[in-house]
């Protein structure tokens, strides 16, 4: 069982719409979380990055973390087709050192 | 604006034959991270180093190596390929671990027959 689950979709959604990515982490005592976005055949780049309790905005996305339900959780407004991506959550490895561990993905398709 | 280079970009082994993986940065950042990625799976830690000389084995470490010669680089190699290791191998970059952004390599695409 991976420290960082996600559910590996294919989530789909109209154009427009917001898009909901969940993860959940096994880990109480983690800290800090990142999304990060993956075209297909491509490298993953950073989307956003939350430590603290609650919601963090960045434009058209938003963060939340709730620490008490070990959930992350990444949200896209008026999603674009250019939105259509894996997207994977990454947090601590269990065990200490600065270890980063990445969720499976979700993949993303935002239909015209 | 190099980044994090890799190379190769594509290889094809034979079981049994040997080959290092090479990855620099310009960054001037301070940890280094070799993951895998399988479809299915996402990305899979091989090994970490927070910094030049030290390396830490990761989630899969198993059938490989590793070398952090300097500040800049960070080598994976593979002593004795095997069919189970073909696969998409990234190599990461950050300033300071888990507080600060990863940039990723383009990718080595790694098929053993």
């Amino acid at each position: 069982q991976k420290e960082v689950e996600q559910n590996s979709g294919p989530l789909s959604v109209p154009e427009g719409a917001i898009a909901s990515l969940n993860c959940t982490y096994s880990d109480r005592g983690s800290q800090s979380f990142f999304w990060y976005r993956q075209y297909s055949g491509k490298s993953p780049e950073l989307i956003m990055f939350i430590y603290s309790n609650g919601d963090k905005e960045d434009g058209r996305f938003t963060a939340q973390l709730n620490k008490a339900s070990q959930y992350v959780s990444l949200l896209i407004r008026d999603s674009q087709p250019s939105d259509s991506a894996t997207y994977l959550c990454a947090g601590p490895l269990t065990g200490g050192g600065n270890k980063l561990t990445f969720g499976t993905g979700t993949q993303l398709k935002v239909e015209l | 604006n190099a980044g994090v280079t890799q190379t190769p970009k594509f290889q094809v082994l034979k079981t049994g034959q040997s080959m290092t993986l090479q990855c620099a940065q310009d960054m001037n950042h301070n940890s280094m991270y070799w993951y895998r990625q399988d479809p299915g799976m996402g990305l899979r830690l091989i090994y970490y180093s927070a910094s030049e000389g030290t390396t830490d084995k990761g989630e899969v470490p198993n059938g490989y190596n590793v070398s952090r010669l300097n500040k800049r680089e960070f080598s994976l190699r593979l002593e004795s390929a095997a069919p189970s290791q073909t696969s998409v191998y990234f190599c990461a970059s950050s300033l300071d671990g888990l507080n600060t952004e990863a940039f990723f390599g383009q990718g080595t695409r790694l098929t053993v027959v």
